[in-house]
C-alpha cells in the first residue's frame, strides 16, 4: 500500500461489464481497509469500507473481498456505468501505523467504455 | 450536510510567497487531517488533528509548512515560503470519533511558478 508515482494502472471496461480493481497492502497488522474514487479535479470520495474480521462486503453494486493470508484487498463493480470512470483507491489503517492514520494504495484508473 | 469545504480551490503563486490553505470540517467531526496528492507520491498526509490540537505531524515536508486549528471549524496550512515543488493538490479531510471513515474536500489545486 506504499504511495509510488508516475504510472498508474489502468482498467478498460466495456459498459455493463463487471470490473475488478485489486489492491495489495503492506502491513499485515491493518485491520480497516477503505476504498475512495476520485473522479478528475474532485477528493476521493468513500465507497466501501470494510473490517479484518470480515473477508466480504456488499454494497450497492460494489463488493469489497479481502484475503488477509496474501495481503490482498479487491473492490468489484456490478454491470459498471460510464459514471464509474474514476481513478479507485485503496487504503489500510491500524496496527503499527495507528487507527487514525490511512496509507494509501497507488491508484487504478478504471476507464468505462461505451 | 455541506460536506467539507476548502478555499481556494486554484491557487497560483510565485515562488518566495507565502501560501495560506483553508478548511472547514464537516460540523461535529473531531478529527481533521491534510494530505497533499502529487503524481510522484500519490496521497500523503502531512498532518491530524484531533479536538483542535495537533496530534502527528511527521509527514510536513520541513519547517516551511505550518497547520493550525484555532476552533473546531476552521483549519490552516500555510506554506512560507512557496517553492514550486510544493505544487500539488492539497485535500483537508475530517472524520468523527469513533468512526474510522474519512471524508475528503474538494481540494486545493497549488501551482508555485
Amino acid at each position: 500500500g506504499e504511495s509510488v508515482g508516475l504510472h498508474l494502472p489502468t482498467l478498460s471496461v466495456q459498459e455493463g461489464d463487471n470490473s475488478i480493481i485489486n489492491c495489495a497492502y503492506s502491513n499485515s497488522a491493518s485491520d480497516y481497509f477503505i476504498w475512495y474514487k476520485q473522479e478528475s479535479g474532485k477528493g476521493p470520495q468513500f465507497i466501501i469500507d470494510i473490517r479484518s474480521n470480515m473477508d466480504k462486503r456488499q454494497g450497492q453494486r460494489v463488493t469489497v473481498l479481502l484475503n488477509k493470508t496474501v495481503k490482498h484487498l479487491s473492490l468489484q463493480i456490478a454491470a459498471t456505468q460510464p459514471g464509474d470512470s474514476a481513478v479507485y483507491f485503496c487504503a489500510e489503517s491500524g496496527g503499527t501505523s495507528g487507527t487514525y492514520k490511512y496509507i494509501f494504495g497507488t491508484g487504478t484508473r478504471l476507464k468505462v467504455l461505451a | 450536510d455541506a460536506g467539507v469545504i476548502q478555499s481556494p480551490r486554484h491557487e497560483v503563486t510565485e515562488m518566495g510567497q507565502e501560501v495560506t490553505l483553508r478548511c472547514k470540517p464537516i460540523s461535529g467531526h473531531d478529527y481533521l487531517f491534510w494530505y497533499r496528492q502529487t503524481m510522484m507520491r500519490g496521497l500523503e498526509l502531512l498532518i491530524y488533528f484531533n479536538n483542535n490540537v495537533p496530534i502527528d505531524d511527521s509527514g510536513m515536508p520541513e519547517d516551511r509548512f505550518s497547520a493550525k486549528m484555532p476552533n473546531a471549524s476552521f483549519s490552516t496550512l500555510k506554506i512560507q515560503p512557496s517553492e514550486p515543488r510544493d505544487s500539488a493538490v492539497y485535500f483537508c479531510a475530517s472524520r468523527v470519533g469513533g468512526m474510522e471513515t474519512q471524508y475528503f474536500g474538494p481540494g486545493t489545486r497549488l501551482l508555485v511558478l
